[in-house]
């Protein structure tokens, strides 16, 4: 049978595609997201982040949009490139009085094919 | 800018060590510091939360005993792992988060941990 938590869901793009990663959030009362990207065998690397009272933010080739209603989130990147092949992740800060902590999605692993 | 090392990148060990982990701000000062395992083709999950000159928090089934944090410094945690088992073997990373009400947390390289 499946184990829970071994299957990274998977994005396979063409170089020069643009390509959409998507995330569903868990807590309606978190009020910034972030995405990261984590190559392998390193930490993650953040790329761009978004506060509750935006619905898009966009940076050099990517664009983070929000949708609280559905509680959704998803990560945009124009012109796909090999070097953005990864995986991506999620993360909500889940504020608690003085409370930073993040709560990281389940990751999506791209791959970008020359 | 907004730096985090972590020291050694790789370590092997045999059961029932201990393992200690540095993680270090190297151009800033960091009031609260992170740590998190990640298993293979899994997310990242919180252990604990430090804050320099107090005890650690820990996230719900991470034994405290077995995960010590200690935070000295404005630019350094500590994590050692007592009596280190197999079931121990993960990647280790923490993250460092400035203070002033900034959200954003800097994440170290890693610490890849394998445990014979």
């Amino acid at each position: 049978g499946e184990s829970v938590g071994l299957h990274l869901p998977t994005l396979s793009v063409q170089e020069g595609d643009n390509s959409i990663i998507n995330c569903a959030y868990s807590n309606s009362a978190s009020d910034y997201f972030i995405w990261y990207k984590q190559e392998s065998g390193k930490g993650p690397q953040f790329i761009i982040d978004i506060r509750s009272n935006m619905d898009k933010r966009q940076g050099q080739r990517v664009t983070v949009l929000l949708n609280k209603t559905v509680k959704h989130l998803s990560l945009q990147i124009a012109a796909t490139q090999p070097g953005d092949s990864a995986v991506y992740f999620c993360a909500e800060n889940m504020r608690g009085g003085s409370n930073y902590k993040l709560t990281f999605g389940k990751g999506t692993l791209l791959t970008v094919n020359p | 800018g907004a730096v985090v090392s972590q020291h050694p990148s790789r370590v092997i060990c045999k059961s029932g060590t201990s393992v200690k982990i540095e993680c270090r701000s190297l151009d800033f000062q960091a009031t609260t510091m992170f740590w998190y395992r990640q298993f293979p083709k899994q997310s990242l999950m919180l252990m604990a939360t430090s804050n320099e000159g107090s005890k650690a928090t820990y996230e719900q089934g991470v034994e405290k005993d077995k995960f010590l944090i200690n935070h000295a410094s404005l630019t350094l945690s500590t994590l050692t792992v007592t009596s280190a088992h197999p079931e121990d073997s993960s990647f280790y990373i923490c993250s460092a988060r400035r203070g002033g009400g900034m959200n954003e947390q800097f994440f170290g390289p890693g610490t890849r941990l394998t445990v014979l």
